[in-house]
């Protein structure tokens, strides 16, 4: 049960557009379309915003994206916002009713 | 609305045990499976149990196993962690958070505030 992997920071400009990667294994990540993704501003619970792979839920932005090549999920914000700084965390099933976070995106809109 | 309400956390001593809880409310407590989070201080999100909406399926982190026991009261509405044997390792915030859709879970779509759980003699 390792951590997945994402990169500890990116950032962009108000409009731009970033990508977090999050890089799993043939168990986790490349095994199962169970991938979701949580927003999280400091001192607050998490807050989904992105659901097996592709799926936004209801009230998310469009701006929000994701999508999946093998064993590595990917989250886009575009058109940057000053809300959107955040700590972002990738989250995948993997089998037998276990569950594996990433180790989390800081991301900064400059 | 869905609410999700952690208590029991405070200050406990390495090696005691502690049991937290959470609430549930706005929703069919007995359709959906329930997980715990935690986030250390300053560090990530770490899965750490969850049980399936009728009790019979519970799974938890290898850094819990043996250690830690997920239950639930579908008449109470209520799920609780069991944490014994803890050590400063476990200082941390606990959230619950339920599992997507109902009778499975492949998202964690609402979460509580946490419940901080502080190890220390």
């Amino acid at each position: 049960q390792s951590a997945l992997t994402q990169p500890r920071s990116v950032s962009g400009s108000p409009g731009q557009s970033v990508t977090i990667s999050c890089t799993g294994t043939s168990s986790d990540v490349g095994g199962y379309n169970h991938v979701s993704w949580y927003q999280q501003h400091p001192g607050k619970a998490p807050k989904l915003v992105i659901y097996d792979v592709t799926q936004r839920p209801s009230g998310v932005p469009d701006r929000f994206s994701g999508s999946k090549s093998g064993n590595t999920a990917s989250l886009t914000v575009s058109g940057l916002q000053a809300e959107d700084e955040a700590d972002y965390y990738c989250c995948s099933y993997a089998g037998s009713y276990i569950y594996v976070f990433g180790t989390g995106t800081q991301v900064t809109v400059l | 609305q869905v609410q999700l309400v952690e208590s029991g956390g405070g200050v406990v001593q390495p090696g005691r045990s502690l049991r937290v809880s959470c609430a549930a409310s706005g929703f069919t407590f007995n359709t959906y499976t329930i997980h715990w989070v935690r986030q250390a201080p300053g560090r990530g999100l770490e899965w750490v149990a969850l049980i399936s909406y009728d009790g019979t399926k519970k799974s938890c982190a290898d850094s819990v196993k043996g250690r830690f026991t997920i239950s639930r009261d579908n008449s109470y509405n209520t799920v609780y962690l069991q944490m014994n044997s803890l050590g400063s390792e476990d200082t941390a915030i606990y959230f619950c958070a339920r599992g997507s859709p109902p009778y499975s879970s492949s998202s964690l779509d609402y979460w509580g505030q946490g419940t901080l759980v502080t190890v220390s003699s």
